[in-house]
């Protein structure tokens, strides 16, 4: 019964490949987001989406792509992979966009570029 | 450019007296505030709230002060427990987002509750 899920959990990969995280929510909620924990500590936005549509896009390389299939799913698609992505990814979700909506994590994916 | 910051990366309570964790923040259009408390291999779970209308806000054991003309925010756990350890993020809301839920993150205080 995982509010917000994430697979794989670990990722260990080299420099170059292509990868995907998955992040799957079953509370009915329309927003999703992804953030990004790096080695400082930092836990910072990525993306946000509303219905399937983007609605914050931070400075994010184009290398990483979200892909929302429907609601209940945002994917993180991130191409060429480097050294500097290493870090953990969390997926959140929240009922709707309002700014008091509280976000539900998952637990993340420890993802490693060597 | 760091906007919210938690400078004690870790503290250390006896079980029954209170924690106090910190955090200050720099922007001043930030009118949301909130706590979310972490576990090792688990995500951020959402614990308290506050909003910048008012200076303090309470939940059971849970209470968070606001400082406005500080920049400074604090909660205090009374009485810490042991399943009380865990990392505590404070995190912040820009006014400016309008409708979107952008949260700015401090790095975390490290809550180790002993016996």
């Amino acid at each position: 019964d995982t509010a917000v899920s994430q697979t794989p959990k670990y990722l260990v990969t080299q420099m170059g490949n292509d990868k995907s995280i998955k992040c799957e929510q079953n509370l009915g909620h329309d927003t999703m987001y992804w953030y990004k924990q790096d080695s400082k500590k930092f836990l910072k936005i990525m993306f946000s989406y509303n219905n399937k549509e983007l609605i914050i896009n931070e400075t994010v390389p184009n290398r990483f792509s979200p892909k929302s299939p429907d609601k209940a799913h945002l994917n993180l698609h991130i191409n060429s992979l480097e050294l500097g992505d290493s870090a953990v990814y969390f997926c959140a979700s929240s009922v709707e966009l309002r700014r008091t909506d509280t976000q539900y994590f998952g637990p993340g994916t420890r993802l490693t570029v060597l | 450019d760091q906007q919210v910051k938690q400078n004690s990366p870790s503290l250390s309570v006896q079980e029954g007296r209170i924690s106090i964790l910190n955090c200050d923040y720099t922007n001043s259009m930030f009118d949301y505030f909130l706590w979310y408390k972490k576990y090792p291999a688990e995500g951020p779970t959402f614990l308290i709230s506050i909003s910048s209308i008012k200076d303090k806000n309470e939940d059971g054991r849970f209470t968070v002060f606001l400082n406005k003309s500080a920049k400074h925010l604090s909660l205090h756990i009374v009485p810490s427990q042991p399943g009380d350890s865990a990392v505590y993020f404070c995190a912040a809301r820009d006014a400016r987002t309008g409708t979107a839920s952008k949260l700015t993150f401090g790095t975390g205080t490290r809550l180790q509750v002993t016996l």
